[in-house]
């Protein structure tokens, strides 16, 4: 079965700082990996998918597979990224199917 | 941007009731539709999957008799919590791929049970 590991439940950064959220997922095939993020209040949104390999908001992420990771990074943490962040995977191999999701990190950019 | 809504957004139920909740793509169809489960600043954990005329498929130690779905159209879905307890609260979430896009999430419904 899949799994997804984020380590961190809380990250704080203060503006300006880069910031690197970490994921780590178990699967034996070939797998696909997302961010989604959560703003206060707001319903979840796609990020980023690894397949695209683009740059959203600044953010990035790399699939590494050797190390089984999908760390989500920035170099330049602004206050609006503040939010709730999930990784998950699809392992359908699509975005269609269905998700599994990491425990999230909040993330909090102090001015 | 597709749009995905869900009904009621909150909800407040006595214990032995049962409550639906509905989850409609607004501006495409979606013969798939995902309801998920979310505790306050914790992950989302899959329920079932939801097939537009067929029998939902639900995931390990979900109780399909306590959580009924109905996948009515090609743009509804509904949850029905049955015979609630407030063990049920939390935040419930579908979610409705789209074909050549991305999945979209609906703004979730918070369902107290008294």
């Amino acid at each position: 079965a899949q799994r997804v590991t984020q380590p961190e439940k809380l990250l704080s950064v203060f503006k300006g700082a880069p910031v690197e959220l970490k994921c780590n997922y178990s699967y034996s095939g070939s797998p696909e990996l997302f961010w989604y993020v959560q703003y206060s209040r707001q319903r979840l949104q796609l990020l980023l998918r690894h397949i695209s390999r683009e740059s959203i908001k600044g953010f990035t992420a790399d699939l590494n597979k050797g190390e089984t990771s999908f760390h989500l990074k920035k170099p330049f943490a602004q206050e609006e990224d503040s939010a709730m962040y999930y990784c998950a995977l699809n392992a359908g191999g699509t975005s269609y199917g269905k998700l599994t999701f990491g425990q999230g990190t909040i993330l909090t950019v102090h001015p | 941007g597709a749009v995905v809504s869900q009904h009621p957004s909150w909800v407040i139920c006595k214990s032995g009731t049962s409550v639906k909740i509905e989850c409609r793509s607004l501006d495409f169809q979606a013969t798939t539709m995902f309801w998920y489960r979310q505790f306050p600043k914790q992950s989302l954990m899959l329920m079932a999957t939801s097939n537009e005329g067929s029998k939902a498929t639900y995931e390990q130690g979900v109780e399909k008799d306590k959580f009924l779905i109905n996948h009515a159209s090609l743009t509804l879905s509904t949850l029905t919590v049955t015979s609630a307890h407030p063990e049920d609260s939390s935040f419930y979430i579908c979610s409705a791929p789209r074909q050549g896009h991305e999945q979209y999430f609906g703004p979730g419904t918070r369902l107290t049970v008294t």
